[in-house]
């Protein structure tokens, strides 16, 4: 089945830094790839997502990658603001999972500091 | 609009006792929801699988008898965890996806604690 791994685990960045969240996936048949962002105690929101036919996707400050070649896509968050800390998880869904089951990686705590 | 709603947000109930956790997608029709269970500041595990109208499909490891899942409309499934043990105390959470779309949209979560 699907593997997600997600790395860092912890990223501290100063406001106005970048910050960059990096996937690999297993199953080179899994064709849709979203990135969540979870408060504390909150539910995990849907930010920005990428198809498998398609290498980049931006809005606003946000964007994600996606080289299936190498099976791997990447959130990148510039101009990064204390609001935007928060746990990020990706995810990766399998095409013969047939209802879209999402497989997520790890998580990644990002704290931006002032 | 995609907003999916859970109750209760919070529960705690004795040992021994059974609890149903309700999710409902409140402006969109939900041909399939999924279940997860998430452990402090780890990922999110799916649980099952629901489809309208039939059987829910359970992750491997899940006990079926245990959790049972019921998507009995196009907005709401209901989770039952049957004799709840304190091991069975987590955070809770569904989504709810529309037929032909991606995007998978989640609940606010309810915090099970079984004393």
């Amino acid at each position: 089945g699907e593997n997600v791994e997600q790395h860092p685990s912890t990223l501290s960045v100063q406001e106005g830094d970048s910050a960059v969240i990096k996937c690999t996936y297993s199953d080179s048949a899994s064709n849709y790839f979203p990135w969540y962002k979870q408060e504390l105690g909150k539910r995990p929101q849907l930010i920005i997502d990428i198809r498998s036919n398609v290498g980049e996707k931006k809005d606003q400050r946000i964007a994600v990658t996606l080289n299936k070649t190498a099976k791997h896509f990447s959130l990148h968050i510039t101009e990064t603001q204390p609001e935007d800390s928060a746990v990020y998880f990706c995810a990766a869904s399998p095409m013969n999972t047939g209802f879209q089951k999402l497989v997520f990686g790890t998580g990644t705590r990002l704290l931006v500091s002032p | 609009g995609a907003v999916v709603s859970q109750h209760p947000s919070r529960v705690i109930c004795k040992s021994g006792t059974s609890v149903k956790i309700e999710c409902r997608s409140l402006d969109f029709q939900a041909t399939t929801m999924f279940w997860y269970r998430q452990f402090p500041k780890k990922s999110l595990m799916l649980m099952a699988t629901s489809n309208e109208g039939s059987k829910a499909t359970y992750e491997q490891g899940v006990e079926k008898d245990k959790f049972l899942i019921n998507h009995a409309s196009l907005t709401l499934s209901t989770l039952t965890v049957t004799s709840a043990h304190p091991e069975d105390s987590s955070f809770y959470i569904c989504s709810a996806r529309e037929h032909y779309s991606y995007e998978q949209y989640f609940g606010p979560g309810t915090r099970l604690t079984v004393t």
